[in-house]
């Protein structure tokens, strides 16, 4: 079963506009969240993270906001720009056990046209 | 480079081959972890090493797959006699302390034949 939830495979927008990307957990557990970016061919790169104890936080042009009533959280990019099409990993972890081990969604493909 | 980097970054064998897989974490970072991507996708978690201590393997797919960091930094995965469901992206991330991002390197794309 998918822990980590990313129901848009897919996502265009105009450059300029915001990009809106979605994500839906199950595991209450979880009490860290992050978001990766990833272009063809090369590792993940980290973007931004929110701890639970945070229902926003923002980092230039990226703001994660958290919902834990819904365990719901969004990745929002504003201003979007050509650069950022990429695909968007949503990545959650617990602090049961003995380590932070990622749990992944399928990632959302983001197109931003000029 | 200040990255995590991993070598090879493309392998094809033949079904029954061992191959070996390393990585070379950010220099100081505690934290190392393994994960499979397949096509399509998101990672999925191999195993987890603290230093040199192998905290968490329950990833692992197989007693086929084996990782070890015997000095605290570099780490290799070893897959004994591969088989084609071993075809995919082997992925290596760091992190300086267990409760921080982790960092990943680009992976290591494996093709079994």
């Amino acid at each position: 079963d998918q822990q980590v939830k990313q129901n848009s495979p897919s996502l265009s927008v105009q450059e300029g506009r915001i990009s809106i990307l979605n994500c839906d957990y199950t595991n209450s557990m979880f009490d860290y969240f992050l978001w990766y970016k990833k272009y063809p061919a090369e590792g993940p790169t980290f973007l931004i993270s929110i701890s639970s104890i945070k229902d926003k936080n923002e980092d230039g042009r990226f703001t994660v906001f958290l919902n834990k009533s819904a365990k719901h959280l969004s990745l929002h990019i504003v201003p979007s720009q050509p650069g950022d099409s990429a695909v968007y990993f949503c990545a959650a972890s617990s602090n049961a056990g003995n380590n932070r081990k990622l749990i992944w969604g399928l990632g959302t493909s983001l197109a931003v046209n000029p | 480079g200040a990255g995590v980097s991993q070598s090879p970054r493309y392998k094809v064998a033949k079904r029954g081959q061992d191959v070996a897989l390393r990585c070379d974490p950010i220099s100081g970072h505690v934290s190392l972890f393994w994960y499979q991507q397949a096509l399509g996708q998101g990672p999925e978690f191999l195993t987890y090493f603290q230093n040199e201590a192998q905290l968490d393997k329950s990833g692992l797919p197989s007693d086929r797959f084996f990782a070890e960091r015997p000095e605290g930094s570099v780490s290799t995965l070893k897959i004994q006699r591969t088989q084609q469901e071993d075809s995919a992206v082997y992925l290596c991330a760091s992190s300086l302390l267990r409760n921080q991002p982790q960092h990943f390197g680009d992976g290591t794309r494996l093709s079994i034949l």
